[in-house]
Parts: structure tokens; sequence; C-alpha cells
């Protein structure tokens, strides 16, 4: 099975509310990163959390992580309609450079 | 972008026949990785390579096969196709660091219908 399971798998909200997608996964790992794709394209890196880092900011994007939990989350915020996209989180298995995907979020920014 | 390049884009085939796709990167980055996409199921590792002559196995490599023969180039073989291979591939490559922590770059895919 897959290492990333994301929840929800699908998250419609109105355009200037905050998405919040959540992570889990099973094995220890380097780091824990958040793409994004936009239909039928290839994926696109927003932001690389590493296992000693707890919380990381990047513009509207807050990811959080939890290795006691093994989990993570992406919120964004004050979210736009070009946020419109599938957002995958991918685990960096350690020892292995092992880049695992989730099945993803398909997030939707109704106008 | 990292120069990533995949190759063909659009593939159509026939079942039972071979099938070959090309990644082919131009920033000499050490890590390759070959997913397929599906409906429900995100982007499943197929093969991955962590340097010339070296690949392991991802969560679905029965089907298929790998080699890298050079820096720049990671082929995915599939020896006999099959209607379930039906899916979109795509490549991602990731350059070694001291820490171990770098993103990936991806390609932008190959759409292969096998009929």
């Amino acid at each position: 099975s897959q290492q990333g399971e994301e929840d929800p798998q699908a998250l419609s909200i109105q355009e200037g509310e905050n998405a919040t997608m959540n992570c889990s996964y099973k094995t220890s790992i380097n780091n824990l990163q958040w793409y994004r794709q936009n239909s039928g394209r290839g994926l696109v890196h927003l932001i690389l959390i590493r296992s000693n880092e707890r919380e990381k900011h990047s513009g509207r994007l807050r990811v959080t992580l939890d290795t006691s939990k093994k989990s993570s989350s992406l919120l964004i915020t004050a979210s736009r309609a070009a946020d419109t996209a599938s957002y995958f989180c991918a685990t960096d298995e350690q020892g292995a450079q092992k880049l695992v995907f989730g099945q993803g979020t398909r997030l939707t920014i109704n106008p | 972008d990292a120069g990533i390049t995949q190759s063909p884009r659009h593939k159509v085939t026939e079942t039972g026949t071979p099938v070959t796709l090309r990644c082919h990167q131009t920033e000499n980055h050490r890590y390759m990785y070959w997913y397929r996409q599906d409906p429900g199921h995100g982007l499943r590792l197929i093969h991955y390579s962590y340097g010339v002559k070296d690949t392991d196995k991802g969560e679905v490599s029965d089907g298929y096969s790998v080699s890298r023969s050079k820096t720049e180039d990671f082929l995915l073989t599939l020896e006999s196709a099959t209607s379930s291979q039906t899916s979109v591939y795509f490549c991602a490559t990731k350059p070694p660091t001291v820490t171990m922590n770098t993103e990936a770059f991806f390609g932008q895919g190959t759409r292969l219908t096998v009929v």
C-alpha cells in the first residue's frame, strides 16, 4: 500500500476561506513534501519540511509535521480560484531515497 | 523547470506488444523515478534509480522493467503491455544533497493507452 494517505480526498470551499489537507504515513522519513498538480499537468513542488522541523511557512502555505503521529497537514490561507488543483504529500523514506506519494486531495475553490 | 523530457507524450499500443518510455534529464540529477497515475490511486512508484545501473523496485513493479545506462536517461519498459497498464506515466528526478533533503522535479507525463 502507499506510504501517504491523504484526507479528505476532495474538498470544495469558497474563495477567501482556508483549506486544510492532512497526510498520514507509515515509516521513518528524512522529510515530507507537498506538491500541486493542475489538471493534466506534471507535479510542482510546493514545500518541504524536514523530519526535525515541526512547522514551516511559505507565503500562504503552512505545513506542520508530527513525527510521533506520523502525520502532516497543509493549510492554504485566503484561498483563490487559482488554487484549484490536486495536492499530494510525498515522503522521502529514511535510508532509501524513495519518494512515495499519497493519493492526493482534489481542492476546488468556488468564486 | 528542470530539464526533464518524457517521450513519447502520447502512445496507443496493442495488448501484448512491448513498449518503452524514455525519460531524459539535463540536470545531472542522481536519482530518477517512474510513477504511474490512475484515478483514485494518486501516484504509485514503479521503479527508481539511485545511480547508473543502480535501480530498485517500487510498489507496483510487476510487468515493468527499467534500465539506466547513463545518468541522463531512465527507460521504462513494458515487456508485454496489458490493458491494466493504461495510465499516465510520470518521470521525476532528484539531485543528491548531503542532508538528503531536496525536492523532486517532474516531467510532463506520458499518456499510454493499451487497447
